[in-house]
């Protein structure tokens, strides 16, 4: 079972600043096997990232995934309002598992 | 449009029985897998499992085996979440999403959530 830990937990930043989350996991994800979600208040989430870089339909250039093996990032370059939500990552090397999330609040 | 819709909020009493509802539309249901993950208040996302409605294989989480049923109905694009005897600590949002190929996989299309509210 693959367990995944992301930091941090809260993240505070100011619009326009560039953001990174990270999402590590207890045993490698072969093939990049990882997504990534934003979820606002009272919504389901949405998908961002899949295959660790991959971005989703409609999803803006500004979110970027990277990493391999135990170490993924979700990059937003600069933020605008509307990103400040929470982020979760998710694996599918195996039974799916989701990380504990890291909120995105404004500073 | 690729949808899910998920049927609507439920307060239950401990004990009782539930099942919940959420139904594909814009795609060929059968031939995409079906997910559930819960959302316990001001918590995050877990995977329950998986359901494929054409023959209704399906994979639990360890976590969740045991404690609620996965089923489909193929004739009316539908997948099922059931409980026989609900508990307080089921009390959560429930999500149904979609696996876009094969199982396992990432989710690309979500449900709005079912809110379960289990009180006496």
């Amino acid at each position: 079972e693959i367990v995944l830990t992301q930091s941090p937990a809260t993240l505070s930043l100011s619009p326009g600043e560039r953001a990174t989350l990270s999402c590590g996991a207890s045993h490698s994800v072969t093939g990049g096997y990882l997504a990534w979600y934003q979820q606002k208040p009272g919504l389901a989430p949405r998908l961002l990232i899949y295959y660790g870089s991959t971005r989703a339909t409609a999803i803006p250039d500004r979110f970027s995934g990277s990493g391999s093996g135990t170490d993924f990032t979700l990059t937003i370059s600069r933020l605008e309002p509307e990103d400040f939500a929470l982020y979760y990552c998710q694996h599918y090397d195996g039974p799916p598992s989701f990380g504990g999330g890291t909120k995105v609040e404004i500073k | 449009e690729v949808q899910l819709v998920q049927s609507g909020v439920e307060v239950k009493k401990p004990g009782e029985s539930l099942k919940i509802s959420c139904k594909g539309s814009g795609y060929s249901f059968t031939n995409y897998w079906i997910g559930w993950v819960r959302q316990m208040p001001g918590k995050g996302l877990e995977w329950m499992g998986s359901i494929y409605p054409i023959d209704s294989n399906t994979h639990y989480s360890p976590s969740f085996q045991g404690q609620a049923t996965i089923s489909a109905d193929k004739s009316i694009n539908t997948a099922y979440l059931q409980w026989s005897s609900l508990k307080a600590s089921d009390t959560a949002m429930y999500y149904c999403a979609r696996h876009p190929t094969g199982y396992p996989n990432w989710f690309d299309t979500w449900g709005q959530g079912t809110l379960v509210i289990v009180s006496s």
